[in-house]
C-alpha cells in the first residue's frame, strides 16, 4: 500500500525558515517524480514543485521560486521542501505527490502537513 | 501559466440525480487534464486523467471527457459518498494548474 506520510509543519514567523520531510513506502521511491502542492486553509490547490526520480530535473511555481528547495534522498525514501523567507502567504496545508509516471498526474497524496505563517 | 475555470462554483443535487462540471482552459491543452475529488479534511483523490481514463478503482458511474479548451466531468447517478468538491488539473505544461473547484452538496 503506497504511503505518504508529512511532516515539519509549524508555526513560523515572516521571514522565517522550515523544512517539510515526506516519508514515502509501499513503492520504489527512486523510480518515480514526487510533488509538493498546497492549499491555503478554504482555499483551492496550488501546485508548488517537482523534482524527477534522479533529483536531475526540478521546477517550481512562480509564487515560491528562489524561496523554496525540494530536494530527495532516495537512500531513505523520503522527499523534502526547504522553505525560506517566509511570507503569510505561503500559510496553507502541504501536500506530498507521487507522479503517476505515465503522465503528470498525481495518483497518491499524503494528508498534508500545516504551515502557518503568522507573527 | 495556463489558467483553469469551472463552472459551476457549487451545485445542489440529489441522491440519483445525473451531474456535470465543466472546465475551461485559457489556452488549447490537447486532452491533458485530470479530476479530483476531495472531501472536507482528506487529501485530493484523482478520478480521471487524460481527459477520459478512469483511475483505477474509481467507480463507472464517474466519466470524463472533451480536449482543446473544454472539458465534462459527468457522474451518471450521484450516490451519498459523492458528495465532495471536484477540482480539475491541466498536465499540458508547468506549472500544472487546478481549476477552483465546484462544490457538490445535497439538495
Amino acid at each position: 500500500e503506497v504511503q505518504l506520510v508529512e511532516s515539519g509543519g509549524v508555526v513560523v514567523q515572516p521571514g522565517g525558515s522550515l523544512r517539510l520531510s515526506c516519508a514515502a513506502s509501499g513503492f520504489t521511491f527512486d523510480d518515480y517524480t514526487m510533488h509538493w502542492v498546497r492549499q491555503a486553509p478554504g482555499k483551492g490547490l496550488e501546485w508548488v514543485s517537482l523534482i524527477s526520480w534522479d533529483s536531475d530535473t526540478t521546477y517550481y511555481g512562480d509564487s515560491v521560486k528562489g524561496r523554496f528547495t525540494i530536494s530527495r534522498d532516495n537512500s531513505k525514501n523520503s522527499l523534502y521542501l526547504q522553505m525560506n523567507s517566509l511570507r503569510t502567504e505561503d500559510t496553507a496545508l502541504y501536500y506530498c505527490a507521487k507522479d503517476m509516471a505515465t503522465s503528470g498526474y498525481f495518483d497518491y497524496w499524503g494528508q498534508g502537513t500545516l504551515v502557518t505563517v503568522s507573527s | 501559466a495556463i489558467q483553469m475555470t469551472q463552472s459551476p462554483s457549487s451545485l445542489s443535487a440529489s441522491v440519483g440525480d445525473r451531474v456535470t462540471i465543466t472546465c475551461r482552459a485559457s489556452q488549447g491543452i490537447r486532452n491533458d487534464l485530470g479530476w479530483y475529488q476531495q472531501k472536507p479534511g482528506k487529501p485530493p483523490k484523482l478520478l480521471i486523467y487524460g481527459s477520459s481514463n478512469l483511475q483505477s478503482g474509481v467507480p463507472s458511474r464517474f466519466s470524463g471527457s472533451g480536449s482543446d479548451t473544454d472539458f465534462t466531468l459527468t457522474i451518471s447517478s450521484l450516490q451519498p459518498e459523492d458528495f465532495a468538491t471536484y477540482f480539475c488539473l491541466q498536465d499540458y505544461n508547468y506549472p500544472p494548474t487546478f481549476g477552483p473547484g465546484t462544490k457538490v452538496d445535497i439538495k
